[in-house]
């Protein structure tokens, strides 16, 4: 099953923060989350592992929360380059390398 | 250092026809995925691998097939080509870091667009 994204879509003026919600119904194992520009291939962003371990990629950071089995894509001081469609991938600990998707969030962000 | 590779990028068919879609990885990776995108629906997972000679359904995985016979190929099989099989196909392989479970990020190649008409 398919993992449920939050919002689907949200329009940013440059500068301002935003949050992207990821959450399964199944106890997670790992979760990806992925960037794609229109017209290209997705582009990873970052793992993030049991044990609510937040990464960092530029001014893009994430939580997880194995144990309400969801996930947080924080974009701060947005900047032009954000915009893209922003996808959550997870692992669930049922299954053996299925990585599944979510059905995206599009970020606008307009100077 | 090439990545993922697909075959053919562009692909326009008739119902009822049959096609192979390739999929070819250089970095020795033991993952291998087949997603379709289509408009809202994000990334749907078709069939994948853990392994050579492995292959497993996915949340699509009707009217495809798959095969994986060597370690850095993975192609998709549409036998009887439906006009619902329009869409953006995209390969994706990924490395297994020790942990039987997890995998470390997926790289994806730069798609097929496949048209059924």
């Amino acid at each position: 099953q398919q993992p449920v994204q939050s919002p689907q879509a949200v329009i940013l003026r440059e500068g301002e923060d935003a949050v992207i919600n990821c959450s399964s119904s199944k106890a997670l194992y790992s979760v990806h989350w992925y960037r794609q520009k229109h017209g290209e291939a997705p582009v990873f962003l970052m793992i993030l592992l049991k044990g609510g371990e937040q990464k960092g990629h530029e001014k893009i950071s994430a939580s997880f929360n194995e144990k309400k089995q969801q996930s947080s894509l924080y974009l701060t001081a947005s900047q032009l380059s954000y915009s893209g469609t922003y996808f959550c991938g997870t692992l669930t600990t049922d299954s053996w390398g299925k990585l599944q998707f979510g059905a995206g969030t599009q970020v606008v962000v307009t100077p | 250092n090439a990545g993922v590779t697909q075959t053919p990028k562009f692909r326009v068919l008739k119902t009822g026809q049959s096609m192979t879609l390739l999929c070819a990885q250089d970095m020795n990776h033991e993952y291998m995925y087949w997603y379709r995108q289509d408009p809202g629906m994000g990334l749907r997972l078709i069939h994948y691998s853990v392994g050579e000679g492995t292959t497993a359904k996915g949340e699509v995985p009707d009217g495809y097939n798959v095969s994986r016979l060597k370690k850095q190929n993975f192609l998709l099989g549409l036998e009887s080509a439906a006009p619902s099989q329009t869409s953006v196909y995209f390969c994706a392989s990924s490395y297994r870091n020790g942990d039987l479970r997890l995998n470390t990020e997926a790289f994806f190649g730069q798609g097929t667009r496949l048209t059924v008409v």
